[in-house]
């Protein structure tokens, strides 16, 4: 079947060095893609988004890369800080016939030590 | 309002017991989607929206599982016989459009079947 999924189900990092979050999609027709950032007790937050047509963009402190070829995307974060220990989903924004839903990976763990 | 709320925050369900757990989204949002999160889970998609016509409901696990946005704004979930595998977090979402690409969640409702 298809679906968006994580390498990696937890990460911890230093605080200051840069984190690296990866994902795995299978929809190759999929033309949309979305990092969340989800707290404790919180709903997902929007941080970054991607088209199929770029294979880079760049945020605050954040990069989202995506290689088509290998049907991959990676969430950079740079110099990572105790406020960004969170999980961490990429989504499939897929196309319906009458718009889109977000297909979801399992998330990824973010933990920054002091 | 300034953000998507949802409520109640949390929700403890005697097993068989109905529930109804209320969205409401941004003002003038057309999408609303409801996820169900179980725990260390990605959200799972449920039931999708578009203003009062549910265009998909191919995510709801049974029919004891019923929502409703019969104006086009707040939007009810509804469980009956609640069961113990119904425990997750259940999230809504909007977005300004159809096929908007930019969803915003709400903190979700923690329902705990006992």
């Amino acid at each position: 079947g298809e679906s968006v999924g994580l390498h990696l189900p937890t990460l911890s990092v230093q605080e200051g060095d840069n984190s690296i979050i990866n994902c795995a999609y299978s929809n190759s027709a999929s033309d949309y893609f979305i990092w969340y950032k989800q707290e404790s007790g919180k709903g997902p937050q929007f941080i970054i988004d991607i088209r199929s047509n770029m294979d880079k963009r760049q945020g605050q402190r954040v990069t989202v890369l995506l290689n088509k070829t290998v049907k991959h995307l990676s969430l950079q974060i740079a110099a990572t800080q105790p406020g960004d220990s969170a999980v961490y989903f990429c989504a499939e924004n897929r196309r319906m016939g009458y718009g889109n839903k977000l297909v979801f990976g399992a998330g990824t763990i973010l933990r920054v030590k002091s | 309002g300034a953000g998507v709320s949802q409520s109640p925050r949390y929700k403890v369900a005697k097993r068989g017991q109905d529930v109804a757990l209320r969205c409401d989204p941004i003002s003038g949002h057309v999408s609303l989607f409801w996820y169900q999160q179980a725990l260390g889970q990605g959200p799972e998609f449920l039931t999708y929206f578009q203003n009062e016509a549910q265009l998909d409901k191919s995510g709801l696990p049974s029919d004891r599982f019923f929502a409703e946005r019969p104006e086009g704004s707040v939007s009810t979930l509804k469980i009956q016989r609640t069961q113990q595998e119904d425990s997750a977090v259940y999230l809504c979402a909007s977005s300004r459009q159809q096929g908007n690409t930019e969803a915003f969640f709400g903190q979700g409702t923690r329902l705990t079947v006992v």
